[in-house]
């Protein structure tokens, strides 16, 4: 596709049930991001995938978060055990080459909500 | 991780040119000025990015002072729909990092009808 893909756009869960997010970055693209944007605050890095290396998941903010990036492309980030807390935008976004200074591409998001 | 200062907001009106600022004393040699911006509910865009010359594209353009310790960016006829947060970002590998995006609070601009 043109553009970074994030699916559900919108996903409403109970406290305690595990979610999952999907990002689809743009092909060839070949580093990923996750970011969470919690309401008027600012965006939140959590992990990041760059080809075959050991992905950076130094801003994950516990272990119930995980994320896994299959064949260099489509991502999935886990949620265990939601939370209230865990209620944000949470953005992929991904760039081609980001020794040379490309620019970074953004899914719209997908807003979760823990009730 | 080398940091940016940017108002936290401005105001312009319709037509006219806006120029956004963004302090970074603390630039290495290899990274690069990356502007973003935000739009309600919406995720981040991206806008422009440059290394040490001046940078123009249909967007926009960046300004980029000799020293590099600061830049503008500049918006030349601004409309309704460029009301939104911009972001100034330094990306490189300075200290061992990855080029991960590091976004602080932004100027939120405003422009008047």
């Amino acid at each position: 596709g043109a553009g970074v893909s994030q699916s559900p756009s919108n996903k409403v869960t109970e406290k305690g049930k595990d979610v999952e997010l999907r990002c689809d970055p743009i092909s060839g693209h070949t580093a990923l991001y996750w970011y969470r944007q919690s309401l008027g605050q600012g965006l939140e890095f959590l992990i990041y995938f760059q080809g075959n290396s050991a992905p950076d998941k130094s801003g994950l903010p516990s272990d119930r978060f995980s994320a896994e990036r299959t064949g260099g492309s489509v991502s999935t980030l886990t949620i265990q055990r939601t939370q209230q807390e865990d209620s944000a935008v949470y953005l992929c976004a991904s760039t081609w080459m980001e020794s040379s200074g490309y620019g970074y591409t953004f899914g719209s998001g997908t807003r979760l909500t823990v009730v | 991780d080398a940091k940016t200062t940017q108002p936290n907001s401005m105001e312009s009106n319709e037509e006219e040119p806006v120029h956004l600022p963004c302090n970074h004393s603390t630039i290495s040699g290899t990274d690069y000025i990356h502007w973003y911006r935000q739009l309600p509910s919406q995720g981040p865009e991206y806008v422009i990015h440059g290394l040490t010359s001046n940078v123009n594209n249909r967007m926009a353009s960046l300004a980029i002072a000799e020293d590099r310790k600061s830049s503008t960016l500049i918006l030349h006829r601004a409309t309704l729909r460029d009301a939104a947060v911009y972001y100034c970002i330094l990306v490189g590998n300075s200290g061992g990092s990855n080029y991960k995006l590091t976004f602080g609070k932004g100027t939120l601009l405003t422009v008047n009808p």
